[in-house]
């Protein structure tokens, strides 16, 4: 199915560090939302997106709706070990459908 | 609340077993989603449920059959599978299909097909 490009793949920081990472498409979404997942467990919400420009925080995390619609990052800053997991953007398109495409995800490993 | 629930969180059939997957949301959601996930991939998306009515198949093979039996209720029937289609399957919920969505998922059921 389709996917988002989403980078890095995969990080290892130590604790404490900020942590930046993307979402982009050629495709125009109308909301970006992204989530994190533990290894046998399902995506947990993070941030929603719902218009271009929009930043939007959730304690350490911070999220931001691209101008053009076609991209979105997501900061974390000061990082801790339980921020170990995989991240995944995902866009909903433009028409208004039911359907979100997912990102590839980057896997988040922090070292203490 | 944004609590979705799943049952059984594990399980394991033979290729000619029947089981069954359970959803559940009490968030007055009108918008059911079942989706499979394999290894570090993404989840893809199988079925969607609008006001308790089928409204996507993703050209999903006729061993999953998916039943909506009420706004609250998702299930996923399961016959005859294959070992590739051992995943990790998740169910979501959103207020509807219109507009801007916010999709919330459940914890997931693991399943081995022997």
């Amino acid at each position: 199915g389709q996917q988002l490009n989403q980078s890095p793949q995969s990080m290892f920081i130590q604790e404490g560090e900020d942590v930046s990472m993307n979402c982009t498409s050629s495709s125009i979404f109308n909301t970006w939302l992204w989530y994190k997942q533990e290894p046998g467990e399902g995506p947990v919400l993070l941030i929603a997106l719902y218009k271009a420009g929009e930043l939007t925080s959730n304690g350490r995390l911070t999220a931001q709706f691209g101008i053009t619609r076609k991209d979105s990052f997501l900061n974390i800053s000061a990082s801790i070990p339980s921020d170990v997991g995989i991240y995944f953007c995902a866009g909903q398109v433009v028409s208004g459908t039911y359907k979100y495409i997912f990102g590839t995800g980057t896997r988040l490993k922090v070292l203490a | 609340d944004t609590e979705v629930t799943q049952t059984p969180k594990h399980l394991v059939m033979g290729m000619t077993n029947k089981k069954s997957l359970k959803c559940e949301q009490h968030m007055g959601h009108r918008a059911m989603y079942w989706y499979k996930q394999k290894a570090k991939k993404p989840p893809e998306l199988m079925f969607v449920y609008s006001y308790e009515k089928l409204s996507i198949n993703e050209s999903v093979p006729s061993r999953f059959s998916p039943e909506c039996p009420n706004s609250s209720l998702l299930n996923l029937h399961l016959h005859a599978l294959q070992p590739e289609d051992s995943a990790l399957y998740l169910c979501a919920s959103s207020q509807g299909l219109a507009g801007p969505l916010t999709q919330y998922f459940g914890p997931g059921t693991r399943l081995l097909v022997l």
